[in-house]
């Protein structure tokens, strides 16, 4: 399995740009989640998901944009980039078989974006 | 919602000696904490977890506590060594219904053991 995976790697945009992250997982789990890392800041939820046609917003949702289509893909769409969204982003699965939560959350790899 | 807070947010140690991060939480209804490590640009894992029905949860050198009443929790490094060089991040889920799969994090504690 590959497990949570996500592309692109790195990524440079110019303020006001448009762009897509993409997150895809292949253990067939419920839950996906976006987070941004700041230094300092911790790991910060934007919007997460408890299934195919479910997504919710978490903590730092607004200027993203999330769809959940299928199991396996959870993209993430920055609508107009702006400098304050230059972070690291990780998304993370995990199932929902566990009992309130208590399973464990696999991240990718995550991405870096700059925005100039 | 949850508020998390991590203490210290920098920790250096010597080899072989012990390493302490603590973490308080405000939601009561939160029912498992879990702890990430971080190494530098790579993804955060699962390095143990606890419930809210244990106090304690032992993994060779790695062990969590938790007070529900004072509603905070711990991980203790004992015999560290540099490979434990890393950042850790405690978290909590946001508690029950449609949250409960949320995951607050710590801001993050950056441990440094010297050799």
């Amino acid at each position: 399995n590959a497990g949570v995976t996500q592309t692109p790697k790195f990524q440079v945009l110019k303020t006001g740009q448009s762009m897509t992250l993409q997150c895809a997982q292949d253990m067939n789990h419920e839950y996906m989640s976006w987070y941004r890392q700041d230094p300092g800041m911790g790991l910060r939820l934007i919007h997460y998901s408890v299934g195919a046609g479910i997504t919710d917003q978490g903590e730092v949702p607004n200027g993203y944009n999330v769809s959940r289509s299928t199991t396996e893909d959870f993209p993430l769409r920055l609508l107009s980039a702006a400098p304050s969204q230059t972070s690291v982003y990780f998304c993370a699965s995990s199932s929902l078989s566990g009992t309130s939560g208590e399973t464990e959350q696999f991240f990718g790899p995550g991405t870096r974006l700059t925005v100039l | 919602g949850e508020n998390v807070e991590q203490h210290p947010s920098t920790l250096s140690v010597q080899e072989g000696d012990s390493a302490v991060i603590k973490c308080t939480y405000s939601d009561s209804a939160s029912n498992y904490f879990p702890w990430y490590k971080q190494e530098l640009g790579k993804r955060p894992q699962l390095i143990i977890d606890i419930r809210s029905n244990v106090g304690e949860k032992k993994d060779q050198r790695i062990a969590v506590t938790l007070n529900k009443t004072a509603k905070h929790f711990s991980l203790h490094i004992t015999e560290t060594q540099p490979e434990d060089s890393a950042v850790y991040f405690c978290a909590a889920t946001l508690g029950s219904g449609a949250g409960s799969y949320q995951l607050t994090f710590g801001k993050g504690t950056k441990l440094s053991v010297i050799p």
